[in-house]
């Protein structure tokens, strides 16, 4: 079975500077999918950003990128010049390259961004 | 992606009743799936909910408990039944299309005095 691991329960953030959180996982699969959900206290879950196993370039969207270590199997998420909006749990999740589509959450990082 | 409304968006509940969520799609979807958030923690998988036949269940829950109806390819439902306190989270129904990631709904705090 798959794991998410996220060793950081919490992080702090100065407003307009850049933070990183981890994550790893297990997997004996070859082609999976990877992300990065956002939840704010409105209790929405928003997808951040998205990794396919099979592409080797990191993915980015505006000021979030990833930092995708396939060996390692890790997957960190970096946010550049933070917002206070950035304030959020972070969860990261994996999908198997199966038919199931089923995520497979961490169990989140608070981050919060101070002014 | 598919706009996804959930609903009701919260509610108030009392022990041994039952609560159905509704989750509709502003399009047909493949996949549809519940997930429920208890207090602080991530997000558990309930169930598929498969168009046309009997939902598939993760480890942990089963149907007598959380029955789920997926009549058409916008629209499922999960009902909560003969609740306790234990069953206070957020639900939250996703849907995804093939290779494409989940989006969710907005969810639906419950809470079981």
């Amino acid at each position: 079975a798959q794991t998410v691991t996220q060793s950081q329960p919490e992080m702090s953030v100065q407003e307009a500077e850049t933070v990183t959180l981890s994550c790893t996982y297990d997997t004996s699969e070859n082609n999976y999918y990877l992300f990065w959900y956002k939840q704010p206290p409105s209790r929405q879950m928003i997808l951040v950003i998205r990794q396919e196993a099979y592409k080797q370039q990191n993915a980015t969207e505006n000021r979030f990128s990833v930092n995708f270590q396939k060996a390692a199997k890790s997957f960190s998420l970096k946010i550049s010049d933070s917002q206070l909006g950035d304030t959020a749990m972070y969860f990261c999740a994996f999908i198997g390259g199966g038919s199931n589509y089923k995520l497979t959450f961490g169990k989140g990082t608070l981050l919060t961004v101070n002014p | 992606s598919a706009v996804i409304s959930q609903k009701p968006s919260r509610d108030i509940c009392q022990r041994g009743t039952s609560l159905t969520i509704q989750c509709q799609v502003d399009s047909q979807v493949t996949m549809m799936f519940w997930y429920r958030q208890q207090p602080g923690q991530s997000l558990t998988l309930i169930a598929t909910a498969n168009q046309g036949s009997e939902a598939t269940y993760e480890s942990g829950f089963v149907i007598d408990k959380f029955p789920i109806s997926r009549p058409n390819l916008t629209f499922s439902t999960l009902t909560v039944s003969n609740m306790s306190p234990e069953d206070s989270s957020i639900y939250l129904c996703s849907v995804s299309g093939s290779n494409q990631p989940q989006h969710f709904g907005d969810g639906t705090r419950l809470s079981i005095l």
